[in-house]
């Protein structure tokens, strides 16, 4: 069974940095890519960006390339989204998901981790 | 930067057919995806590749493509379809994606 599962909610301060995490089971993570997006409270859904992590490949929104980093660490099946100076805009649930049926859907999502950020 | 353009919310009573649509200049030649959110709940495919139904996925669901809009259909609506609805696609280069903006079907 394919899982993800995303660290949990964090509540930080402006200028903090984060990194969090989605943990992927039950496929060869190396060879599906893995998407995060983002939902501000009582907004839509965002793309934010993609990584590969078979060859660790990377492409990102226009809208969040040079305010998040994504990465992965393949020997641990895991994706991480990172800050490296959260802003209150930054307050959001964030979704990492992974195609199930072709290069650009979103057929298995993980749990959703909520980032709160405030002084 | 690119965008799918989608009405705000759509309205329709027990039993009618739900149109949604989405429009965008690469829809041509990207496929779309849609997806149903409930509250407080994590997305859920519903449509890919345009037209096709994930297992699962109730027949009622449908998707179809015409230019630079594609449509989701829910025929029969049912109370337990009231959700928000977004559909997704890639940019003309393939190379980034992007969401609508979400439509809000409310069932009457």
């Amino acid at each position: 069974e394919v899982q993800l599962v995303q660290s949990g909610a964090e509540v930080k301060k402006p200028g903090e940095s984060l990194k969090i995490s989605c943990k992927g089971s039950g496929y060869s993570f190396t060879s599906y890519w893995i998407g995060w997006v983002r939902q501000m409270p009582g907004k839509g859904l965002e793309w934010m960006g993609i990584i590969y992590p078979g060859d660790s490949d990377t492409r990102y929104s226009p809208s969040f390339q040079g305010q998040v980093t994504i990465s992965a660490d393949k020997s641990i099946s895991t994706a991480y989204l990172q800050w490296s100076s959260l802003k209150a805009s930054d307050t959001a649930m964030y979704y990492c998901a992974r195609p199930e049926y072709s290069g650009y859907d979103l057929g298995y999502w993980g749990q959703g981790t909520l980032v709160t950020v405030s002084s | 930067s690119y965008e799918l353009t989608q009405p705000p919310s759509v309205s329709v009573s027990p039993g009618q057919t739900a149109r949604i649509t989405c429009s965008g200049d690469a829809l041509p030649k990207q496929y779309a995806y849609w997806y149903q959110q409930k509250p407080g709940q994590a997305p859920v495919l519903v449509i890919y590749k345009d037209s096709e139904r994930p297992s699962g996925i109730p027949e009622r669901f449908s998707g179809s493509s015409s230019g630079t809009t594609v449509t989701l259909t829910i025929s029969g609506v049912q109370a337990e379809d009231e959700a928000d609805y977004y559909c997704q696609s890639a940019d003309s280069s393939g190379t980034t994606g992007v969401f609508g903006g979400g439509t809000k079907l409310t069932v009457l």
